[in-house]
């Protein structure tokens, strides 16, 4: 059963314009959630968090909400740029820490000129 | 950089082989996990390590093991290669807040 769900596997988006990736989750104990950036034949480098006593948190062009309630995260990159074009994954944990992340299956969001 | 290092990048073996994956960290983290990449599924964490002679396992340990006698290594191993873990493995070193993943293993059984 897939606890963290990413269920737009791919994101087209013209540069300069707002892309928004969605992340659902079903653990009611996930208090931590990260956003994970890859290139192809990288790991993963890590992008942004939110903990569960927040519903926002802001670094530069990223943003990530947590809707709690719905459980429910995004990420909006404002305004996209071509090396935004990535495979993002939103990941989750328990006891407000990065330890065993479980991931959703990614997104690929490609930005266009 | 995060100073981690995963050994071998690439590797082609075959069907009940015994393979060790090698990751190497110079950041003297006390956590260290070990994940594998499915296409459809993500990253799934295999192993973790929260410090030497310290481990448990993930969601997928299922034909793996680990060990860590040092803080800077994590070794992962396959007793019995199968075609199943076919597979990206990545290794990760964290902090309570974060973690870094090294650049990958891509590991084909035949």
């Amino acid at each position: 059963d897939q606890q963290v769900k990413q269920n737009s596997p791919s994101l087209s988006v013209q540069e300069g314009r707002i892309s928004i990736l969605n992340c659902d989750y079903t653990n009611s104990m996930f208090d931590y959630f990260l956003w994970y950036k890859k290139y192809p034949a990288e790991g993963p480098t890590f992008l942004i968090s939110i903990s569960s006593i927040k519903d926002k948190n802001e670094d530069g062009r990223f943003t990530v909400f947590l809707n709690k309630s719905a459980k429910h995260l995004s990420l909006h990159i404002v305004p996209s740029q071509p090396g935004d074009s990535a495979v993002y994954f939103c990941a989750a944990s328990e006891n407000q820490g990065a330890q065993k992340l479980v991931f959703g299956q990614g997104t690929r969001l490609t930005i266009n000129p | 950089d995060a100073g981690i290092t995963q050994s071998p990048r690439h590797k082609v073996t075959e069907t009940g082989t015994p393979v060790t994956l090698r990751c190497h960290q110079t950041e003297n983290h006390r956590y260290m996990y070990w994940y594998r990449q499915d296409p459809g599924h993500g990253l799934r964490l295999i192993h973790y390590s929260y410090g030497v002679k310290d481990t448990d396992k993930g969601e997928v340990s299922d034909g793996y093991s680990v060990s860590r006698s040092k803080t800077e290594d994590f070794l992962l191993t396959l007793e019995s290669a199968t075609s199943s873990q076919t597979s990206v493995y990545f290794c990760a070193i964290g902090t309570s807040n974060e973690q870094f993943f090294g650049p990958g293993t891509r590991l084909t059984v035949l």
